[in-house]
């Protein structure tokens, strides 16, 4: 079973920051947060991942607060081809590990 | 580069008939690979794992099986496939000394079982 909890959906308008949520409050110490999305008819892209201190590379930020039981990832200029499902996954990092991926959230940029 | 071929992107099979899908990997090696399933409208499901060479591991009970001959070569099989086998098939690897945290997915294969 996922790990996380996510909104069903959410929508964004063009050109703004999309912040999407990710509540996963029974992250272990040891669990990285890790974020995907999938347009539709495609395999999921991998976007960012992170364990405590914040991250920002080309296509987003994350945001983990402090007792790491949440987490936000930004993109700050939302665009058309946003337009996907978004995974949060909680995760270790090494060995012969599996995601689990959950619903996810549809986030829709509307122009 | 890394890349991560499926095939066939898309077929449709007549129930009982028997299923092959092919997922092969270029530029790493010793890969974790992976077979995941997304029905329509649903999320995906982790179907196999392998850590190596006729290493599968599987997650539900299921009519499918995988078997991996060579190290960056993963097969989805069925003998006699069901309506409910239709779905999206998708591949993906990780490095294995990184663990399982980054996935890089193939680009999908759309099984419908008639």
């Amino acid at each position: 079973d996922a790990k996380t909890t996510q909104p069903p959906s959410m929508d964004c308008a063009e050109g703004r920051a999309a912040n999407l949520p990710c509540n996963h409050s029974t992250i272990s110490g040891n669990e990285y947060v890790y974020w995907y999305r999938q347009i539709h008819s495609q395999g999921p892209q991998y976007i960012i991942h992170g364990l405590k201190n914040n991250e920002t590379n080309e296509m987003a930020s994350l945001i983990i607060t402090e007792d790491r039981k949440s987490s936000t990832l930004i993109l700050p200029h939302a665009t058309l081809r946003d337009t996907a499902v978004y995974y949060c996954i909680v995760q270790n990092q090494g060995g012969s590990e599996k995601l689990v991926f959950g619903k996810g959230m549809k986030l829709t940029v509307n122009p | 580069s890394q890349t991560i071929h499926q095939w066939p992107a898309t077929l449709v099979q007549p129930v009982g008939s028997p299923l092959s899908l092919e997922c092969t990997v270029e530029g790493t090696s010793n890969p974790n690979l992976y077979w995941y399933r997304q029905a329509a409208g649903r999320g995906l499901q982790l179907l196999f794992y392998s850590v190596g060479i006729g290493q599968i591991s599987s997650e539900v009970p299921q009519n499918l099986s995988a078997s991996r001959p060579q190290d960056r070569q993963f097969i989805l099989s069925s003998k006699k496939l069901l309506l409910s086998d239709s779905g999206f098939y998708l591949c993906a690897w990780s490095h294995r000394t990184f663990g399982g945290g980054e996935l890089f997915f193939g680009e999908g294969s759309r099984l419908t079982v008639l």
